[in-house]
C-alpha cells in the first residue's frame, strides 16, 4: 500500500518555542492531508484539513495561529507548533488520501511524539 | 461530539479465540467504515473497510459485519494471536471525496497465550 512518512518521530521542546513537523506521502500524490493529535489512552481527534495550494480547514476548538498548516506540495504537509506549552505535549499523526485510489482510501504516518518541557 | 464511539474499553481473550469488537455510530449518512489497527507509539494500520451497501466484507481473519438498522459495526478476528494486541478504533465518514475520517473511542485488544 501507499508510505506515509512522518518527521521526526519524536521531538523534546523547551516552552514557548515552535516545532515543525513533516508529513510526506513517498510513492502518491496527495491532495489532500489531515492532521490529527492523540492523547494518551485516547483517541484521533482531527485538527484540520489541508489541501494542496490553499489554506487548510481547521476543526472547531483549534487555532489557527497555534498549530500553522502549510501543504505547498502534493507531496508535503508541515504542520507547526508555534510558542508550544506543555499541553501541547502529544501525539501527532497525519494521513493522507490517494485521489488516484478508493475515494475514501487514507494512509496514515506513524506519528510525532512531542514533549514540551 | 463524536459520531463515532461506543465500545467496550477492554477486551481481553486467550490465544486462538476469536475476538469481536463492537462499534456504535450514530450519523445515518456515514457511507464508508473502517477498522485500524493501532500498536502503542504507531500511528494507525487499515485492516478492513466496508460501505453502506454492505453488510458484511471478509478478509484475512477478519470480518466487519455492518448493521445499518442499529447503526452498528463489528470487527471478528479469528484465532485471535498475541500479535493482535493493540488498540483497534473503527472510523467514519460520509464518502464525500477528501472528507476526514471521525474516529470512534478504541477498544484495547490484550491476547494472553
Amino acid at each position: 500500500g501507499a508510505v506515509v512518512s512522518q518527521h521526526p518521530s519524536r521531538v523534546i521542546c523547551k516552552s514557548g518555542t515552535s516545532v515543525k513537523i513533516e508529513c510526506r506521502s513517498l510513492d502518491f500524490q496527495a491532495t489532500t492531508m489531515f492532521w490529527y493529535r492523540q492523547f494518551p489512552k485516547q483517541s484521533l481527534m482531527l485538527m484540520a484539513t489541508s489541501n494542496e495550494g490553499s489554506k487548510a480547514t481547521y476543526e472547531q476548538g483549534v487555532e489557527k495561529d497555534k498549530f500553522l498548516i502549510n501543504h505547498a506540495s502534493l507531496t508535503l504537509s508541515t504542520l507547526t507548533v508555534t510558542s508550544a506549552h506543555p499541553e501541547d505535549s502529544s501525539f501527532y499523526i497525519c494521513s493522507a488520501r490517494d485521489p488516484s485510489g478508493r475515494p475514501d482510501t487514507q494512509y496514515f504516518g506513524p506519528g510525532t511524539r512531542l514533549t514540551v518541557l | 461530539g463524536e459520531s463515532v464511539g461506543l465500545h467496550l474499553p477492554t477486551l481481553s481473550v486467550q490465544e486462538g479465540d476469536n475476538s469481536i469488537i463492537n462499534c456504535a455510530y450514530s450519523n445515518s449518512a456515514s457511507d464508508y467504515f473502517i477498522w485500524y489497527k493501532q500498536e502503542s507509539g504507531k500511528g494507525p494500520q487499515f485492516i478492513i473497510d466496508i460501505r453502506s451497501n454492505m453488510d458484511k466484507r471478509q478478509g484475512q481473519r477478519v470480518t466487519v459485519l455492518l448493521n445499518k438498522t442499529v447503526k452498528h459495526l463489528s470487527l471478528q478476528i479469528a484465532a485471535t494471536q498475541p500479535g493482535d494486541s493493540a488498540v483497534y478504533f473503527c472510523a467514519e465518514n460520509s464518502g464525500q471525496a477528501g472528507t476526514a475520517l471521525i474516529f470512534g473511542k478504541g477498544t484495547t485488544l490484550s491476547v494472553s497465550s
